[in-house]
Formats: structure tokens, sequence, C-alpha cells
């Protein structure tokens, strides 16, 4: 059981948006703290999507983009590719728990 | 760029020590935060804790009693030991640059090493 929800799974057809949701509660983002979000192909690297709620860093297109609003958070993707197809981790502080954490992911499958 | 490689026994019997090392290249280990994460099949990721250069460390808290972390700057190394593992530690463990601080993300990481506990 993650202390951050994410649906298990999203999907959508090339050229779509899909959003993916990442609840949190009072002690991560409810307190203040960032969300930032992770794209993972199995065997390889995480890589850094979104930090700090909204910022892509160099190099991350600007069809991916990040938001965050009281104890939720969503990343959205636009124009979908078929090398979007990946598992997607939100992450952020929690004061309760007092260590970073994590979502459970969310498989995004393009049909 | 910089890249992070893990390393260590991909088996490691119950009750024992798993120990992994992660080495940095392209840049240097000084300065920076690096964390331990671990994934168990299935399973989401799970921060383990985390070390600064200069040996400073924060643990999960529900792994601290078990975890160790130590950092080598002369070889641009830092290694993590979990003692007393179980077959609920068998996971793929993942090497990463930060967070920094309470906001900040976990910017660069490693590609993973799978940890089985069996005996």
């Amino acid at each position: 059981q993650s202390v951050l929800t994410q649906p298990p799974s999203v999907s959508g057809a090339p050229g779509q948006r899909v959003t993916i949701s990442c609840t949190g509660s009072n002690s991560n983002f409810g307190a203040g703290f960032d969300v930032h979000w992770y794209q993972h192909l199995p065997g390889t690297a995480p890589k850094l999507l979104i930090s700090g709620n909204s910022n892509r860093p160099s190099g991350v297109p600007d069809r991916f983009s990040g938001s965050k609003s009281g104890t939720s958070a969503s990343l959205a993707i636009t124009g979908l590719q078929a090398e979007d197809e990946a598992d997607y981790y939100c992450q952020s502080y929690d004061s309760s728990l007092s260590g970073w954490v994590f979502g459970g992911g969310t498989k995004l499958t393009v049909l | 760029q910089v890249q992070l490689q893990e390393s260590g026994p991909g088996l490691v019997k119950p009750s024992e020590t798993l120990s992994l090392t992660c080495t940095v290249s392209g840049g240097s280990i000084s300065s920076y935060y690096w964390s331990w994460i671990r994934q168990p099949a299935g399973k989401g990721l799970e921060w383990i804790g985390r070390i600064y250069s200069s040996g400073s460390t924060n643990y999960n808290p529900s792994l601290k009693s078990r975890v160790t972390m130590s950092v080598d700057t002369s070889k641009n190394q830092f290694s993590l030991k979990l003692r007393s593992v179980t077959a609920a530690d068998t996971a793929v463990y993942y090497c990463a640059r930060g967070p920094r601080g309470y906001y900040y993300d976990m910017d660069v990481w490693g590609q993973g090493t799978t940890v089985t506990v069996s005996s």
C-alpha cells in the first residue's frame, strides 16, 4: 500500500491526451511538499520527467506537464506517442513518515 | 553526464547481509546526496535511505534498524548494507542522486540490480 495513490493503468491512442493522477494527504502534498514524476521502462534507469510540481528538466518534451493542487497531483501527456508506453511514478516527501515516498506506479499503454 | 551503476551479489541467503555498491561516473560524488531505492516485483518504489558525501545519513524509519550506508569519496562510490534479510527484501535495488532536501527530486538513477533472498 503506497502512501501516494496512483491508478494501476491508463491507456490512450496515439495523438490523444492522457492524465495520471497521484493522490496524497495532508502530510505530503497538503503540507506543501512538491511532487516529482518519473518515467520508467523496465530494465532501464528511471528518468526524471517533472520536477517541483511542474518543471521539465532539459530534454523532456513539452508534451509532458505536471500540476499539483491541495492533496492531489497529476501528470498530463499530450500527443501520445508509442515511445511514451512506460510506467510512471509520482514522488514526494511525507512528514508523518519522515521520508521520501512514491506512488505505486501507473502503466501507460499506447493503443 | 553523470551515470550510476549498481553492483553486488544477486543472491543472498536469509538472515545474512545484503551488500551493494553504487559507482558514480562522469561527475563527483562530493557535495551531493545519494539514495538507495528498491522495488519488489509487482510493487511500487520504496525509498531506503540517503547519504551525503560527508557521510551523514537519513534512513527510512521502517528499515532503519537494519540499514547502514557508507560513502567512499576516493572511489566515487557509496554503499548499502541491509542486515538480517528475508524473502521480503527480494527486489530490484536502485541507486540515485538526491534528494537534496524535502522539496527535491532524485535526478539521476542507475539501471538497478536484482537481489534475490533465498537459501
